[in-house]
């Protein structure tokens, strides 16, 4: 166990539907980094926030937006929901005065039907 | 940006062999090397990091060594057990403008798998 909790495990939705997934940190962890796994993308980098401030950017689409509040738990949206979008969903924090190495939480894996 | 390629995709040996995976990077300012264990369905887990100045490292069977120069550093399994099948990934860290942390660029992963 990382430390890093996700919920929920599995969503299930319709094509142009939103959700948020959520992801709470190890305790004391101020970075929050969000990926994506799909199975012809590999983990792909979406974003990462620090102590509630975006910090850095990926490809992370339009439709797709995140946020990371003042307890430091971190919320990802996604809408307007394509069948493209069903993957895996991970967050990842890193330790405070270790800033290199990244936990990973357990996920969420994404349906979109 | 940071691009890593990971080789091979794809690697089969048997119990007791020993299996290596090696990566390149394009970005020589990156400083930080980790691996990753993935099984199916599982979150990543981190198996053993390296950066850049160290050249090699090792814990209990993994090894990892790392080659500034070339931008190539690769993995090592010695005496593999069937329990090491999963998709390990190699990644690179691009140094945040902040320097707090900064973002992992991933290698595409290889599927390893020991047979008994």
């Amino acid at each position: 166990d990382s430390g890093v909790t996700q919920t929920p495990k599995h969503l299930i939705t319709a094509t142009g539907q939103r959700v948020t997934l959520r992801c709470s940190p190890r305790s004391g962890d101020l970075s929050v980094y969000w990926y994506q796994q799909s199975l012809d993308q590999g983990l792909q980098f979406l974003i990462q926030y620090y102590n509630g401030e975006e910090r850095a950017k990926g490809n992370i689409l339009e439709r797709f937006s995140a946020q990371q509040f003042p307890d430091l738990h971190s919320e990802l949206n996604l809408s307007s929901l394509e069948l493209g979008d069903s993957a895996l969903y991970f967050c990842a924090s890193t330790r405070t005065g270790n800033t290199d190495t990244q936990y990973f939480g357990p996920g969420t894996r994404l349906t979109v039907l | 940006g940071e691009n890593v390629e990971q080789h091979p995709s794809t690697l089969s040996v048997q119990e007791g062999d020993s299996a290596v995976i090696k990566c390149t990077y394009s970005d020589s300012a990156s400083n930080y090397f980790p691996w990753y264990k993935q099984e199916l369905g599982k979150r990543p887990q981190l198996i053993i990091d390296i950066r850049s100045n160290v050249g090699e490292k090792k814990d209990q069977r993994i090894a990892v060594t790392l080659n500034k120069t070339a931008k190539h550093f690769s993995l090592h399994i010695t005496e593999t057990q069937p329990e090491d099948s999963a998709v390990y990934f190699c990644a690179a860290k691009e140094t945040g403008i902040y320097n707090q942390g900064g973002k992992l660029i991933f290698g595409q992963g290889t599927e390893l798998s020991v047979k008994p």
